[in-house]
């Protein structure tokens, strides 16, 4: 089946460590997405990608890092700058056509200690 | 003024009424509105599509788009207890791979 895969689904850090949030998609799609959700918050978009070896910062992009090497992977990486990063995060994938909707996985939820 | 503006609610309506929900938003040039469904700790699942101004219905759901009121809803007919859940307004400001801002949603609440 095509999909987002997210993984792990929980994932516990403690203060001041580095940590690889892993997103993969087998629908071919040429953009992906990172956000951030807060408890009872919207999404809040961190770093988004249209094409391979590019990418672009959203509007909370301090504290996070991405790369694009492949179509299907868009790594987040949660530095130790981030001052807040236990939060719930969500990786989307857009597909070719015009106009189309964002593919979602289900999520990675990470705790900072 | 944010760019995706909903009431955050939350929307409280009983069983097997229509929940209407709104959402709008300030750039004149966006191209595609999209409404997601989020249950608590889950990921958002799409709903609703919509392009072109006036009405497009699927099953219960409605939406509706006014591009020169920089507005769309989405109607729910006969709610459901399950329907129960927080719906996000979504946005592409310019069409094609363009970011897609969301709205910080309406908490929905079906009362049985």
């Amino acid at each position: 089946d095509g999909g987002i895969t997210q993984s792990p689904k929980y994932l516990f850090r403690k203060e001041g460590q580095n940590v690889t949030l892993s997103c993969e998609q087998n629908l071919n799609h040429d953009a992906m997405y990172w956000y951030r959700q807060d408890p009872g918050q919207g999404l809040r978009l961190i770093y988004y990608s249209q094409i391979v070896n590019d990418f672009q910062k959203g509007d909370i992009a301090e504290g996070y890092s991405v790369s694009r090497e492949k179509k299907e992977s868009f790594p987040l990486t949660v530095t130790s700058a981030q001052k807040n990063p236990t939060a719930f995060y969500l990786c989307a994938s857009q597909g070719q056509a015009y106009n189309s909707p964002l593919h979602f996985g289900n999520g990675t939820r990470l705790t900072v200690t | 003024q944010k760019e995706v503006e909903q009431n955050s609610g939350p929307l409280s309506v009983p069983e097997g009424a229509i929940a209407s929900l709104n959402c709008t938003y300030s750039d004149r040039g966006s191209q595609s509105f999209f409404w997601y469904r989020q249950y608590s700790g889950k990921s958002p699942e799409l709903i609703m599509s919509i392009y072109s101004n006036g009405d497009k219905e699927d099953g219960r759901f409605t939406a509706q788009l006014n591009k020169a009121s920089q507005y769309v809803s989405l109607l729910i007919r006969d709610s459901q207890p399950s329907d129960s859940a927080t719906y996000l307004c979504a946005v592409n400001m310019r069409g094609g791979y363009q970011k897609v801002t969301f709205g910080t949603g309406t908490k929905l609440q079906v009362i049985p």
